[in-house]
C-alpha cells in the first residue's frame, strides 16, 4: 500500500537542542498531519496543514507543507525532556475521503 | 473535547478466538479507521469506514472483518486470533467532507495472543 517515507526513524540529543524530522511521499497529498504519541496512549494532533508553502508553528515547534505536495517537516526548538515520544507524519489523499496514511514515525529521546 | 474511547486498554486472548475491539467517538464523525501499530513499522491501515454499513481495506485486512452498524461506533473483529497479531490497535475518526480532516485517536488497545 502507499507509504510515506518518515526519517530519522530515531533521534538521541541533548535537551536544549533544536530537532528536525521529514516525510516524503510519491503522492500528492492534500493535508500533511503531525502527531505525538507519548508511551502506553494514542497519538495526539500536534500540527495540521492545508496549503502547499504553509508554514505553521505551535509553540516550539513549526512544520511546513512542502510546495511539490509530496513532503513536510517538523522542527522543535530547544528541546525539552517533555519532547519524549514518537512523532507521526500523516497525508490525506485528496480522492479518497479523509483516508491517511502515516510514516513509520521518528522515535525522539532527550538527555537532560 | 472530542473523544473517541477504545473499549480495552489490554486484551489477552488465546490463538483461535474470535475477538472484538470496540471504538466509539461521540463528534459526529463520518469517517471511522482502525490502524495497527508495530514497532519501526508505523501505523497500518487495517479498514476504514466513511458511513454506516460503508467499508474499505485498507493495506492489511487479511485475518480481520469490521461492522459500522451506527455512525459512532466501529467494531474490528479477529475471526481467528493468531499470535502474529499481538499489537497495539488504534482506532480514529474524522469528519469526511471538510477541510479540517485531522483524524482523532483513542487511547489504543493492546492486544496480546498467546
Amino acid at each position: 500500500g502507499q507509504q510515506l517515507n518518515q526519517s530519522p526513524q530515531s533521534m538521541f540529543i541533548q535537551e536544549g537542542e533544536d530537532v528536525s524530522m521529514n516525510c516524503t511521499s510519491s503522492s500528492i497529498f492534500n493535508t500533511w498531519l503531525w502527531y505525538k504519541q507519548e508511551p502506553g496512549e494514542g497519538p495526539v494532533l500536534l500540527i495540521a496543514l492545508y496549503k502547499a508553502g504553509e508554514l505553521t508553528s505551535n509553540g516550539r515547534l513549526t512544520a511546513q507543507f512542502g510546495i511539490t505536495r509530496k513532503d513536510s517537516f517538523l522542527n522543535i526548538s530547544a528541546s525539552i525532556p517533555s519532547d519524549v515520544g514518537i512523532y507521526f507524519c500523516a497525508g490525506q489523499l485528496g480522492n479518497q475521503g479523509g483516508k491517511l496514511i502515516f510514516g513509520q514515525g521518528t522515535e525522539l529521546s532527550v538527555k537532560p | 473535547d472530542v473523544k473517541v474511547t477504545q473499549s480495552s486498554r489490554y486484551l489477552v486472548k488465546r490463538t483461535g478466538e474470535k475477538v472484538f475491539l470496540e471504538c466509539v467517538q461521540d463528534m459526529d464523525h463520518e469517517n471511522m479507521f482502525w490502524y495497527r501499530q508495530d514497532p519501526g513499522l508505523g501505523l497500518r491501515l487495517i479498514y476504514f469506514s466513511y458511513d454506516v454499513k460503508m467499508k474499505e481495506k485498507g493495506d492489511i485486512p487479511e485475518g480481520y472483518s469490521v461492522s459500522r452498524e451506527k455512525k459512532e461506533r466501529f467494531s474490528l473483529i479477529l475471526e481467528s486470533a493468531s499470535t502474529n497479531q499481538t499489537s497495539m490497535y488504534l482506532c480514529a475518526s474524522s469528519f469526511r467532507a471538510r477541510a479540517d480532516t485531522e483524524a482523532f485517536f483513542g487511547q489504543g488497545t493492546r492486544l496480546t495472543v498467546v
